[in-house]
């Protein structure tokens, strides 16, 4: 059983085009994260939610909103996609107790994006 | 504000060698540290986490760690590597931030393992 899933896998669009990845967990998890690592590896948070509230939002360009319709799912949708938009995104859940800075964070398998 | 330094990008050691990847943190309060290791084209999976009860921490497929406060370090070691350990390592800290926990990255090292 996936415990943090990402679909699609992989995707490759055009510059200027709209596109979501999905992202689900079944671990029963309250919060649930965004993050982006760029060619050269570097993991930078985007967002968190937790029961579908927003608790953190990074720096990241308005193009890029997250959507919560529950708590096991959170996706990631980016409008009007450019050549830097172009990454490995991680989906990641961790328990509801997170305010402690302890909990372990699950991450998903990733989804590269490619915009031509 | 929360960092961690990797040093060195790239270590590469022969089989049933140490294996010694390098982390320095800086943080403003009590840190709790993390090592996440990512296999090619996989997520991230997490070795060990240090939360600020015993110093030396034990993880998964041989690998610890140990805080060291007066170092600001927390080196991950292994006694002897294995080729399936070669991967890329990560080095975090976590920050508490409401009801999420933010975690900030090292840049990463990269495991090579010869025979």
């Amino acid at each position: 059983d996936t415990a943090v899933s990402q679909t699609p896998k992989y995707l490759v669009t055009q510059m200027g085009n709209d596109k979501s990845i999905k992202c689900e967990q079944n671990l029963g998890h309250d919060t649930m994260y965004w993050y982006k690592q760029d060619s050269k590896k570097f993991l930078k948070i985007m967002f968190s939610y937790n029961n579908k509230e927003l608790i953190i939002n990074e720096t990241v360009p308005n193009r890029f909103s997250p959507k919560s319709p529950d708590k096991a799912h959170l996706n990631l949708h980016i409008n009007s996609l450019e050549l830097g938009d172009s990454a490995v995104y991680f989906c990641a859940s961790s328990q509801d107790d997170a305010q402690w800075g302890t909990d372990t964070q699950y991450f998903g398998p990733g989804t590269r994006l490619t915009v031509l | 504000a929360q960092s961690v330094t990797q040093l060195g990008s790239h270590v590469s050691v022969s089989e049933g060698a140490l294996v010694l990847l390098r982390c320095n943190y800086s943080s403003s309060v009590p840190p709790y540290l993390f090592w996440y290791v990512q296999y090619p084209n996989q997520g991230l999976q997490l070795l060990l986490k240090y939360t600020s009860a015993a110093t030396l921490v034990k993880g998964i497929n041989g690998f610890e760690a140990e805080f060291k406060k007066s170092e600001t370090s927390f080196h991950l070691t292994k006694p002897s590597a294995h080729m399936s350990d070669a991967a890329e390592y990560f080095c975090a800290v976590s920050a508490p931030t409401g009801t999420a926990s933010k975690l900030t990255f090292g840049t990463g090292t990269r495991l090579q393992v010869t025979l």
